[in-house]
């Protein structure tokens, strides 16, 4: 099993919709998580850090549900510039291991 | 402020040529530091991390091999590159498991 899974998407959403993605993990011990933002052909860069229940900053909320070993990431009101792949890192122990990213296209 | 450098930002190299990418960072002491490789329209995939200098844990087989001659740096190796190869490699650093931070990445191609 992996240890980090996501949706691969692609979500396609128009500009103002309310979109979620979810990443399960596997390893019970871990205690903090990221979503990252990567555009295309360029590197990850980090989003938003969870380190217990959940984060917000402005349109975007990130959620942990430790019972179910999963983390979300809502982006309200999306925008043209929210396209590009989300990945969920999970750390286990000094290893970072990545989700295979979610697709997001926002459309006009 | 911490920074990390990594070059070149693209290479072209034949088959069964050697490969050095090398990685630097700056701003901080005793950084993780790690080396990724994401195919084409992939994820990243773990291949080297290293929590000090000397130490190199490898986390897939492959004729790939890392080293840290210095605290903060990083170099990725090959004797010979296979095909499979490709791809764009990443280099990180984080303290702890706090969030990783990334280089611009080297694009590589095998011909």
């Amino acid at each position: 099993r992996k240890e980090v899974e996501q949706d691969p998407g692609p979500f396609n959403v128009p500009e103002g919709a309310t979109v979620a993605f979810n990443c399960t993990y596997s390893n019970s011990a871990s205690q903090s998580f990221f979503w990252y933002r990567q555009d295309c052909r360029k590197e990850p860069k980090l989003l938003m850090s969870v380190y217990s229940s959940g984060n917000e900053d402005g349109r975007f909320t990130a959620q942990l549900n430790r019972a179910s070993q999963y983390i979300s990431l809502l982006i309200r009101d999306s925008k043209l510039s929210d396209s590009a792949t989300y990945l969920c890192v999970v750390p286990v122990g000094h290893k970072f291991y990545f989700g295979s990213g979610t697709k997001l296209n926002v459309k006009p | 402020s911490q920074t990390i450098h990594q070059w070149p930002a693209t290479l072209v190299q034949p088959v069964g040529s050697p490969l050095s990418l090398e990685c630097t960072v700056e701003g901080t002491s005793n950084p993780n530091l790690y080396w990724y490789r994401q195919a084409a329209g992939r994820g990243l995939q773990l291949l080297f991390y290293s929590v000090g200098i000397g130490q190199i844990s490898s986390e897939v087989p492959q004729n790939l091999s890392a080293s840290r001659p210095q605290d903060r740096q990083f170099i990725l190796s090959s004797k010979k590159l296979l095909l499979s190869d490709s791809g764009f490699y990443l280099c990180a650093w984080t303290i702890g498991n706090t969030e990783a931070f990334f280089g611009q990445g080297t694009r590589l191609t095998v011909v």
